[in-house]
């Protein structure tokens, strides 16, 4: 069965740290790996799309990772600020327009 | 730049009435659009999506129907909402189908709320 399995479900840390999400995907065939962030109340917003050639990719404080071998990937966050605090999504595309989401890590940045 | 328009924001209906959330796009043409539902601690749910005017696919057979009477309006609707309608209805665009490298551009969403 197509999943994809985030830890933790739910997260605090204080303003300023370092943290790191992770994502564990049994989709098949795969297409490529996306990281989305939600805020409440919101519509996710693209962070990084990774293809399985690509291992890491970064945008602004964020940092994400792929292992396509064992189907693993994860998001960095550094220096969190008060504006990290959000839901994170990864989503595994197939292919065509399947896409396999997560239910996402809450994040919450403390001050 | 492109944008993309959802509204209400939020509603609260009543079991068995009907509902209309419409989405336009701004700014791009010929775009896929989707509708997802998103339930709380689940993954987001593709209910429709469309390549072009008039070309509709559902996954997920329900109580809902989906329209695309322009090329940048997409519109669910039910004609007899039920309790389990209630959640979080996203609507998206991408560039070609979402599969492909290209990211999805989410509205902001409606809360729905059934009681």
């Amino acid at each position: 069965k197509n999943q994809v399995e985030q830890s933790p479900q739910s997260l605090i840390i204080l303003e300023g740290k370092n943290c790191t999400l992770q994502c564990n995907y049994t989709v098949s065939p795969f297409s490529n790996l996306r990281w989305y962030k939600q805020d409440t109340g919101r519509g996710p917003v693209s962070l990084t799309i990774m293809t399985f050639s690509e291992n890491t990719k970064s945008n602004g404080r964020y940092t994400a990772t792929l292992d396509a071998d064992t189907k693993q990937s994860s998001l960095h966050i550094t220096a969190s600020q008060l504006s990290d605090s959000a839901s994170y999504i990864c989503v595994v595309s197939q292919s065509g327009n399947k896409l396999v989401f997560g239910a996402g890590t809450i994040l919450r940045v403390k001050s | 730049s492109q944008t993309i328009h959802q509204w209400p924001a939020t509603l609260v209906q009543p079991v068995g009435s009907p509902l209309s959330l419409e989405c336009t796009v701004e700014g791009t043409s010929n775009p896929n659009l989707y509708w997802y539902r998103q339930a709380a601690g689940r993954g987001l749910q593709l209910l429709f999506y469309s390549v072009g005017i008039g070309q509709i696919s559902s996954e997920v057979p329900q109580n809902l129907s989906a329209s695309r009477p322009q090329d940048r309006q997409f519109i669910l609707s039910s004609k007899k909402l039920l309790l389990s309608d209630s959640g979080f209805y996203l609507c998206a665009w991408s560039v070609g189908s979402a599969g492909r490298n290209s990211p999805l551009h989410f509205g902001n969403g409606t809360r729905l709320t059934v009681t």
